[in-house]
Parts: structure tokens; sequence; C-alpha cells
């Protein structure tokens, strides 16, 4: 089985910088994705970590730590359009084609 | 353009009807999913194929059917045996593949609401 936990909700205002954690209990993790998904729209893909270390996008980075079972989406320079909900997600070795989803941490952030 | 759409947005129907929700992909992908999204649920998956002809169950799939007779297409039934239908849907695809290359790619949803 598995489990993902991260905080229901996260507040900021805009410029800032905040940090939205994971962390799961899974047999045969193979990675961790994040998605981010807006209000009554369809989630989309931001970062993939395979390895421990930190990926960067743009304004976005992802970081893995496979020996503590945990991850964090970093969200730099907040603008108003990055409120939305934050999904992490895991990829299993034994099923690698599907993902199972956290509930998802809900951004706001206040100009 | 290449993507995935599900229609219709918006379905109504009563309840102990069967309904079907589209979802079609022209992205040559080999992978199809179907998630239910209720509030503070998260994605929760129902079913999903790897390859034409082949899918398997996925967490909640109890009232629900899926066929995958074709690549681009994988249609979802909620049937009458599924007890509480009224949700958001949303249908994805992907590679299939491992890792980074499992990028998945999601239609806009179906809202179905049972009344």
């Amino acid at each position: 089985g598995q489990s993902l936990e991260q905080p229901s909700e996260v507040t900021a205002v805009e410029g800032a910088i905040v940090q939205i954690n994971c962390t799961y209990q899974t047999s045969g993790f193979y990675g961790l994705s994040w998605y981010q998904q807006h209000d009554g729209g369809a989630p989309t893909f931001l970062s993939y970590n395979g390895l421990d270390g930190l990926e960067e996008t743009g304004r976005f980075s992802s970081f893995l730590s496979r020996s503590d079972s945990y991850g964090y989406l970093l969200l730099q320079e907040l603008q108003m359009k990055d409120s939305a909900s934050y999904f992490c997600a895991v990829t299993r070795g034994s099923t690698l084609g599907r993902l199972y989803f956290g509930r998802g941490t809900q951004l706001t952030v206040w100009p | 353009d290449g993507g995935i759409t599900q229609s219709p947005k918006y379905l109504f129907r009563k309840e102990g009807q069967n309904v079907t929700l589209s979802c079609e992909q022209n992205l040559n992908h080999d992978a199809m999913y179907w998630y239910r999204q209720d509030p503070g649920q998260g994605l929760r998956l129902i079913y999903y194929s790897q390859i034409v002809n082949d899918f398997q169950k996925g967490d909640i799939a109890e009232g629900y059917s899926v066929s995958r007779e074709k690549k681009e297409s994988f249609p979802l039934t909620v049937t009458s045996a599924q007890k509480n239908p009224t949700a958001f849907y949303l249908c994805a695809s992907s590679t299939g593949l491992a890792g980074a290359y499992n990028e998945q790619f999601f239609g806009p949803g179906t809202r179905l609401t049972v009344l």
C-alpha cells in the first residue's frame, strides 16, 4: 500500500517563497511527481524527481530525499496566478504506469 | 493540435440510470486513466489501461465499467450500482513509460450530477 501526506492549505503573499511538503510511505517507491490544478480545471504536470536532489524549472523547484521518504515543491516569486491546488504523486516500481496522488494542498496567494 | 478531450463538460442524470462519459486522445499515448475527484479527496483512480483491449481496476472501480477498443478512446460507464456517482471525472493519458516519461495529460473533466 501507500500513503501520502501534504498540508491541506498554505497561504502566502505575492513575491514570497512557499514550500509545500509531501511525505510518503510506499513499498517499491520509484519517483515523485507534482501537479498543479486551478479551480475547476485540469491538473497539469509540474515536475518529476526520480533521484535525490533538486530539480529546477523556472520559478518552481522540486526536491526529493528517498532516505527520508520526503519531497517538497518550492515556488518562488509567487504570483496571484499561482493560487491553485498542488498534488504530489508517487510512482511505484511494481506499477510503473500509474500514479498515486496525495489529497492536495490549496495554495492561496494574497496581493 | 494534440490533446485529450472529454465530453460533455456537465452531465445530469436521474438516479438509477447508467451514463457513459467520453474520453478521446490524439497524442498517440498507449496508457489512459480515469480518475474521480471529490472535494478534499484528491484524485482517486477508477480504471486504467496500458494497451488496447486491456485494462485494470484502480482503487475505486466498484460501480464503474470501461472499454478500450481503440487506442484513442477510453469511455467510462457509471452504472446504477455506483452508490454516490456525483463527482468530477477526469480522464488522462500518458506514454505509460516509467519516471519522467510518464507525465499524465488530463482532459478538461466532466462534472456529473445525479439527481
